[in-house]
């Protein structure tokens, strides 16, 4: 069974850092593309980051680029997400989702999320 | 950047009456090898997105077969054909032709009358 589970939300002032994880098991991680997606309070989805199967290539959305961190270590299985510099606009629910791989198109599972607050 | 556009935004639906929900994108979204990256997620109250279909109509597992997509190029649809009280939420489409950024449309809400 495919499982992801994040973990290292909570409250944070702005300006501050955060890392989320997330942890997976039920498919072999290190061939599968992964992403960050996420929620605001009431709204949509937002992508936020996604990377290559061996960490070699990264991306992200414009508005957090410069201040947000998309890792991976394949021998744990586990992903991460470095936040630095966080906002109010910050505030949301951040899922992992299972990304890309031949025969799996992008978002096919996802983590329960983990709520971020940034305020004072 | 793609910018993916739903309609409705608001869906109140009689129980088993069908349900349409449209996607539309800025540019074509048939990808260099042919295929076609736009996939359909459900959000249930309180849960995480589920991914319902992928590449534009193919039913993920466990997927009931009265939902299903079709389109091409920038056009596409869900289609409900009888909703059940299960299927209340948030319906999301979401290209992955042009990336980054991968782009989700705003969401459908659909509600029973």
């Amino acid at each position: 069974e495919v499982q992801l589970v994040e973990s290292g939300g909570g409250l944070v002032q702005p300006g501050g850092s955060l890392r989320l994880s997330c942890a997976v098991s039920g498919f072999t991680f290190r061939t599968y593309w992964m992403s960050w997606v996420r929620q605001a309070p009431g709204k949509g989805l937002e992508w936020v980051a996604n990377i290559k199967e061996d960490g070699s290539e990264k991306y992200y959305v414009d508005s957090v680029k410069g201040r947000f961190t998309i890792s991976r270590d394949n021998a744990k299985n586990s992903l991460y997400l470095q936040m630095n510099s966080l906002r109010a606009e910050d505030t949301a629910v951040y899922y992992c989702a299972r990304g890309y791989s031949s025969g799996s198109y992008w978002l096919d599972y996802w983590g329960q999320g983990t709520l971020v607050t940034v305020s004072s | 950047d793609v910018v993916v556009t739903q309609s409705p935004l608001s869906l109140p639906v009689t129980l088993g009456q069908p349900a349409s929900i449209s996607c539309r994108s800025s540019q074509s979204l048939v990808f260099s090898d042919g295929d076609t990256y736009l996939n359909w997620f459900q959000q249930r109250p309180g849960q995480s997105p589920r991914r319902l279909i992928y590449q534009v109509s193919k039913r993920d597992s466990g997927v009931p077969d009265r939902f299903s997509g079709s389109g091409s190029g920038t056009d596409f649809t869900l289609k409900i054909s009888r909703v059940e009280a299960e299927d209340v939420g948030v319906y999301y489409c979401m290209q992955a032709t042009h990336w980054p950024p991968i782009t989700f449309g705003q969401g459908t809400r659909l509600e029973i009358k």
